[in-house]
């Protein structure tokens, strides 16, 4: 299963935009780019999903280089409220989701 | 609309007793899925059910672990004779398809159980 990397943690302010990186250099062909966001004591949420270039929604923005062996999820101006823990993954035919231990994202005020 | 709803929220138990966890499925979700999440890590894959069916158990950490899918709809997540090292939160997800179809059906997932053994 291709596996994903990304930061443990990041800080921001409230208002920023914050972008985190996910590196998946073995991503295969068929492979979607998926990130989920969790808040404490809840299951995590599905926020967007990719193949290549960019795809935005109301939450955030995915961007997908041509390679494929990154991806970014930007969340623009940032609240308090987005503090969470946001999970890369990478989805494929079969029917399981691997997810890592994701970024903590810590927004002061 | 409703979501998925997992019972009890909290669970307390002691070393050696069977335990069972229930979730409830977004109706018409035909894909469901157990994850475990022990505190301060990310989801560990247990089993997965297309209909009532779980092509592949892996996931399941020993022979005490167990699950059940009836009528497409509820499923059961049983522990026999828990261990200390079966305290984690318990969550369950539904997603409307799988598989292929899954490129456009996004997981959702209830609150989950949590699950203390004394």
């Amino acid at each position: 299963l291709a596996k994903t990397t990304q930061p443990i943690s990041m800080d921001s302010y409230e208002g920023q935009e914050v972008n985190i990186t996910c590196s998946h250099n073995n991503i295969a062909t068929n492979d979607y780019i998926t990130w989920y966001q969790q808040f404490p004591s809840q299951g995590p949420r599905f926020i967007i999903q990719g193949y290549k270039t960019k795809v935005t929604n109301e939450v955030a923005s995915l961007f997908i280089p041509a390679d494929r062996k990154s991806s970014t999820l930007s969340l623009p101006r940032v609240s308090l409220s987005d503090t969470a823990v946001y999970y890369c993954l990478l989805l494929d035919s079969s029917y399981k989701l691997i997810f890592g231990s994701g970024t903590r994202l810590l927004v002061r005020p | 609309g409703a979501g998925v709803s997992q019972s009890p929220s909290n669970k307390v138990t002691e070393k050696g007793k069977d335990v069972e966890l229930r979730c409830d499925p977004i109706s018409g979700h035909t894909a469901l899925y157990w994850y475990r999440q022990r505190l301060g890590q990310g989801l560990e894959f247990l089993i997965y059910f297309q209909g009532n069916s779980a092509p592949d158990k892996s996931g399941l950490p020993s022979d005490r672990f167990s699950a059940e899918r009836t009528g497409e709809s509820v499923s059961t997540l049983t522990i026999q004779r828990t261990q200390q090292e079966d305290s984690a939160v318990y969550l369950c997800a539904s997603s409307l398809v799988a598989g292929v179809g899954a490129y456009n059906s996004p997981l959702h997932f209830g609150n989950g159980t949590r699950l203390t053994v004394t």
